[in-house]
């Protein structure tokens, strides 16, 4: 299995607070992606990065945020967490090719907001 | 811009008997196509992979996919399902240098 951890595994806060979600791995793979999943919806991807401090939007940006000041970290902040961002969040990283290849999922965090 | 349609959001199958996951994309241009799998309360696993060359790619557990450019279609099949294959499917698509979209996903359900 690829060496990707997220942190926490679960979490529960209310309207309005601010989370941080940490991706940590241990591959050394230049490509980090941030998915949300809900019912119905699938992944979708959130934001990514492909490389120290290069990031970009995805899909369904609005309303978060994310840094990667170290190779094997990628934090994804929820400035203001609202209930429609009640979800699972999944961390995934790639191989050196870049977006079309494989990429290796972490365990997820599930959120709830209150 | 791709897309990504997955037919069917269940699928419920006895065990031992075959199965097809139904999987239809959009693009103009060409594609590399991928199966996804999760097993309840984990992450996603690649299962399969079409990029280039032969047209039928396998897994190592006995899935495979045919990828038919006319159909625009890349389905997945098994010819005899076991209980450990209860999971939710997904199918993605990607062009070059371009991210990943994922279809909604199939929940296959094993029957006894």
């Amino acid at each position: 299995d690829a060496g990707i951890t997220q942190s926490p595994r679960h979490k529960v806060t209310e309207t309005g607070t601010p989370v941080t979600l940490r991706c940590h791995q241990t591959e050394n793979h230049r490509y980090m992606y941030w998915y949300r999943q809900d019912p119905g919806h699938g992944l979708r991807l959130i934001h990514y990065s492909y490389g120290v401090k290069d990031t970009d939007k995805g899909e369904v940006s609005d309303g978060y945020s994310v840094s990667r000041s170290k190779t094997e970290d990628f934090l994804l902040t929820l400035e203001s967490a609202t209930s429609s961002q009640t979800s699972v969040y999944f961390c995934a990283i790639s191989d050196p090719a870049g977006l079309t290849d494989t990429q290796y999922f972490g365990p997820g965090t599930r959120l709830t907001v209150l | 811009a791709q897309s990504v349609t997955q037919l069917d959001s269940q699928v419920p199958v006895f065990e031992e008997a075959p199965v097809e996951l139904r999987c239809n994309y959009s693009s103009s241009v060409s594609v590399y196509l991928f199966w996804y799998v999760q097993y309840p309360n984990q992450g996603l696993q690649l299962l399969l992979k079409y990029l280039s060359g032969s047209t039928l790619v396998e897994s190592i557990n006995g899935f495979e996919a045919e990828f038919n450019k006319s159909q625009t279609s890349f389905h997945l099949r098994k010819p005899s399902v076991h209980i450990s294959d209860t999971a939710e499917y997904f199918c993605a698509v990607s062009v070059r240098d371009d991210k990943i979209i994922f279809g909604k996903g199939t929940r296959l359900h094993i029957l006894p």
